[in-house]
Formats: structure tokens, C-alpha cells, sequence
């Protein structure tokens, strides 16, 4: 069956402007996560839902990032006034009900800020 | 605080040759552990994952991992490598919520394996 979709696979956008990224979890999965990896290191924790709501958003660095996953399926992660250190690859993954279920992760969206 | 520390950045053996990625992890109690393999382009694939019982636990791809609590390690293992093997491998412990595990991973910072053939 269908994974983990993300889109963009690529984004190169410059310094100070807004982007989306959209993530399309494993149909039936309540619960989404969404992930920041830089280059050379492991995948960083930045917000976890569970169903419409966001149960931990710890890992977000600033108010410049926000998530939403309006309808509990799709998810957008959004970052305003975008800097040169949020290139990354962004991940996002989704598991059938959180807890002790997998996590099955997308393929990434990797973001390049000029 | 958790952590999870992967002291090989960097390993390479020869085809046919046995395994082992070292993982050592910080947390207050019995943690929730994973390994996950990442090819080039694509995203991560959970190789197996220990939560409880028996500390020997075999995943995928002919990959195991042995939890020792004493030392703090979840290393993973294969007797024999096969040049497919070569990525870049991640260990990881979940954070939990009461008993369960909430999904939200602390990853290492990963080993990249390359295969001589």
C-alpha cells in the first residue's frame, strides 16, 4: 500500500520567505510526526499529533515554525521568514494509534534556504 | 536528560564480514529502543525495536540487537554483510507517557556503514 507522502521532495527558497510543507501519513494512522535532520546528524524531534491535535510540540525551535493538521489526515508544516540554518531535510512519519505501534517515515522534504 | 551516543561515526568492512554498530543510551528507566537503516534518498526503515522480555531481539534484513541494561547499550549485529547493506544507520529511544511509548524518538547521530567489496 501507499507510505508516508511528502511534498516538495526538494524546496530552495530565499532567506525571509514563507514555506509550506505538506505530509500525507498512511491512511488510517492517527497519529503524525514531523522531524528536522541536518546534514550529518540523526532526525531531531519537532511536533507530534495525535489525531487533530498537536500532543507535543516541544520540538519546535521558534515561533517562526507552526503545524496544523486541520482534518486529523494531512499535515502542513509552515515556516515563516525563513534562515539559512533551517535547510534541512524535514520528515514526517505516522503510526497507526502513537503509542507502541512503528512509526513509518516519509522520504523527506529537503529544504535549501539561499 | 536522554540521549543516545553512537561513538562510530564511520565504519567500513568487507562483504562476508560480521557486524556491530555500537549504541549506548541515557534514560531515567527502561527505555523503548530502535534501530532504523537510511539509504541515500530515502526515508527510514525500522530494522527492530526493543520494548520488553527477551533482550535478544531479531529485526529485518537478518539484523539483531542485544539490550543490555548494565552497560546501557542496545548494539546491533549481522554475521555476515552483503554490499546492500551499506547506509547510514540510526539508533534510537522513545520517549514515553506512562507505559506507553509516545513515539516522539531521540535519535543518534547515526553511523554510516560502507561496504568493501
Amino acid at each position: 500500500g501507499a507510505g508516508v507522502s511528502q511534498t516538495p521532495s526538494n524546496k530552495v527558497t530565499e532567506k525571509g520567505k514563507y514555506v509550506e510543507l505538506r505530509c500525507d501519513p498512511i491512511s488510517g494512522h492517527t497519529a503524525l510526526y514531523w522531524y528536522r535532520q541536518s546534514l550529518g546528524q540523526g532526525p531531531e524531534f519537532l511536533i507530534y499529533f495525535q489525531g487533530t491535535g498537536a500532543a507535543d510540540d516541544s520540538g519546535l525551535p521558534n515561533d517562526r515554525f507552526f503545524a496544523v493538521r486541520p482534518e486529523g489526515s494531512v499535515s502542513t508544516l509552515k515556516i515563516q521568514r525563513t534562515e539559512r540554518g533551517d535547510s534541512a531535510v524535514y520528515l514526517c512519519a505516522s503510526s497507526l494509534i502513537g503509542g507502541n505501534s512503528p512509526l513509518h517515515f516519509g522520504n523527506g522534504t529537503r529544504l535549501t534556504v539561499t | 536528560a536522554q540521549s543516545v551516543t553512537q561513538p562510530d561515526i564511520h565504519i567500513t568492512v568487507s562483504e562476508g564480514a560480521s557486524l556491530e554498530l555500537r549504541c549506548n543510551y541515557s534514560y531515567g528507566a527502561t527505555p523503548y529502543l530502535f534501530w532504523y537503516v537510511q539509504s541515500p534518498g530515502q526515508g527510514l526503515q525500522l530494522l527492530l525495536k526493543y520494548f520488553s522480555g527477551d533482550t535478544l531481539v531479531q529485526g529485518i534484513k537478518g539484523f539483531e540487537a542485544e539490550f543490555k541494561r548494565s552497560q546501557s547499550s542496545f548494539n546491533l549485529r549481522k554475521p555476515s554483510v552483503h554490499w546492500s547493506d551499506a547506509a547510514e544507520y540510526f539508533c534510537a529511544v522513545g520517549a514515553k507517557m506512562g507505559s506507553s511509548n509516545t513515539g516522539k524518538l531521540i535519535f543518534g547521530q547515526g553511523t554510516t556503514l560502507q561496504v568493501k567489496p
